[in-house]
């Protein structure tokens, strides 16, 4: 099977654009995560989403948004970047939601200008 | 909400010590995962733990899941070079909680 595939993979940006990031998951797999990586903050949990819903988001600002089709590929925006946005976006994908291990792609390197 | 603390941040080993990093949850976790982070790479699973007390092995690795459900622990006997990275631990609550990650423990081995 291939694995969890993301992207692009590196992408710069300038302060007050928006971006979009592509996940594709596992082949059947129905869950992806979105978390968000940086040096200070480790690895923060942005939201999940199985069979297109939300099921859990974590606590970041409304700047950031996230979607999921309906064959489970799925994206997140994050709109009127900032500074502190520069990160790694990982995404991972489970066969079963909330039982299952996570299985990363290699992530987008986001950087703001 | 729910706190996964992990230490040490930092440990740096000759190669042959051992070297563990603990993990401690807020809450009552229904389960707790490992996940190793090689350089430039991303997280990779290692293990899941769901029973109170529950110790698992892969090869020179032990994983310890305390009897209350609430701490772990990882323990590599006899390091090697190619356990450089971070290893990071993650505690699921109860029912769809979202997954927790520690900050990680960064390990690197001198030969």
């Amino acid at each position: 099977k291939a694995g969890v595939t993301q992207t692009p993979r590196y992408l710069i940006k300038t302060r007050g654009q928006q971006v979009t990031l592509s996940c594709s998951p596992i082949s059947g797999h129905r869950s992806v995560s979105w978390y968000q990586q940086t040096p200070g903050q480790g690895l923060q949990f942005l939201f999940e989403y199985f069979s297109e819903t939300q099921r859990n988001k974590g606590n970041f600002p409304g700047r950031f948004s996230g979607r999921q089709f309906s064959n489970s590929r799925s994206e997140m925006n994050v709109s009127t970047l900032e500074l502190g946005d520069s990160a790694l976006y990982l995404c991972a994908s489970n066969g079963q939601a909330s039982t299952d291990t996570q299985y990363f792609g290699p992530g987008t390197r986001l950087t703001v200008l | 909400g729910q706190q996964v603390m992990q230490i040490p941040q930092y440990q740096h080993v000759q190669e042959g010590e051992d070297f563990t990093t603990y993990c401690n949850s807020s809450t009552t976790l229904s389960n707790i995962q490992w996940y190793k982070q090689r350089p430039g790479g991303h997280p990779v699973f290692l293990i899941q733990l769901v029973k109170s007390g529950e110790v698992k092995k892969q090869k020179r690795l032990t994983f310890q899941f305390g009897e209350a459900k609430k701490n772990s622990s990882l323990h590599i006997t006899a390091t090697q070079t190619t356990d450089v990275g971070t290893y990071f631990c993650a505690g699921r609550g109860q029912g769809y909680s979202t997954l927790t990650f520690g900050k990680g423990t960064m390990l690197l081995v001198s030969p």
